[in-house]
């Protein structure tokens, strides 16, 4: 069954720590982005990446690492850096037709306590 | 600057009223638009797009939206709302080919 995860669904951490984000596709797609997702503010693109070992930053990158290893793994770093990272945070991957062929992942919802 | 802007932030209506929602973009060139739509404590899902020809697109349950170039806008609409509609509305916007930039959203409440 093909598709993207983000897992946990629910993360919880305290202020100060680093948390990872998961997202994982098994599509073979090449184009994979990072979103946050607050009330009021729709979503607003943190990362992304065309190709492995390369990603570029969004809107939003400050207080954010990624990296591309695997063509299949896009882990999103929330730092300390980031001052308010509670938040909704959706995955998303595209194909080789473009956004024509989109895939967003289920989402994590971290707090930040 | 913004790339796509959602006028109506809360929209609440009745079943079987009409709805419009707005969607403005100031990206110039050759665009593709999008809609989407997020039910509570639900994945976001697809409801139609635009790239090329018809600019009148149809999309899943029975909603719809007019791509008019002249006025920058992309807007959503369906006949008869139901009750089930109610959820979260985001256009959105290819920008520089390679970045999805999404409106701050709509609330839609449909109250029977």
């Amino acid at each position: 069954d093909g598709g993207i995860t983000q897992s946990p669904k629910y993360l919880f951490r305290k202020e100060g720590q680093n948390v990872t984000l998961s997202c994982e596709q098994n599509l073979n797609h090449d184009a994979m982005y990072w979103y946050r997702q607050d009330p009021g503010q729709g979503l607003r693109l943190i990362y992304y990446s065309q190709i492995v070992n390369d990603f570029q930053k969004g809107d939003i990158a400050e207080g954010y690492s990624v990296s591309r290893e695997k063509k299949e793994s896009f882990p999103l770093t929330v730092t300390s850096a980031q001052k308010n990272p509670t938040a909704f945070y959706l995955c998303a991957c595209i194909g080789a037709g473009g956004w024509d062929e989109q895939f967003f992942g289920p989402g994590t919802r971290l707090t930040v306590l | 600057a913004q790339s796509v802007s959602q006028h109506n932030h809360h929209v609440i209506l009745s079943e079987a009223a009409s709805l419009e929602l707005g969607c403005n973009y100031s990206y110039g060139g050759t665009v593709n638009l999008f809609w989407y739509v997020q039910y509570p404590g639900q994945h976001l899902q697809l409801l139609l797009k635009y790239f090329s020809g018809d600019p009148l697109v149809k999309g899943i349950k029975g909603f719809e939206a007019e791509f008019i170039k002249s006025k920058f806008s992309f807007n959503l609409r369906k006949p008869s709302v139901q009750w089930s509609d109610t959820a979260e509305y985001f256009c959105a916007v290819i920008k520089d080919t390679d970045k999805l930039i999404f409106g701050t959203g709509t609330r839609l409440q449909v109250f029977p």
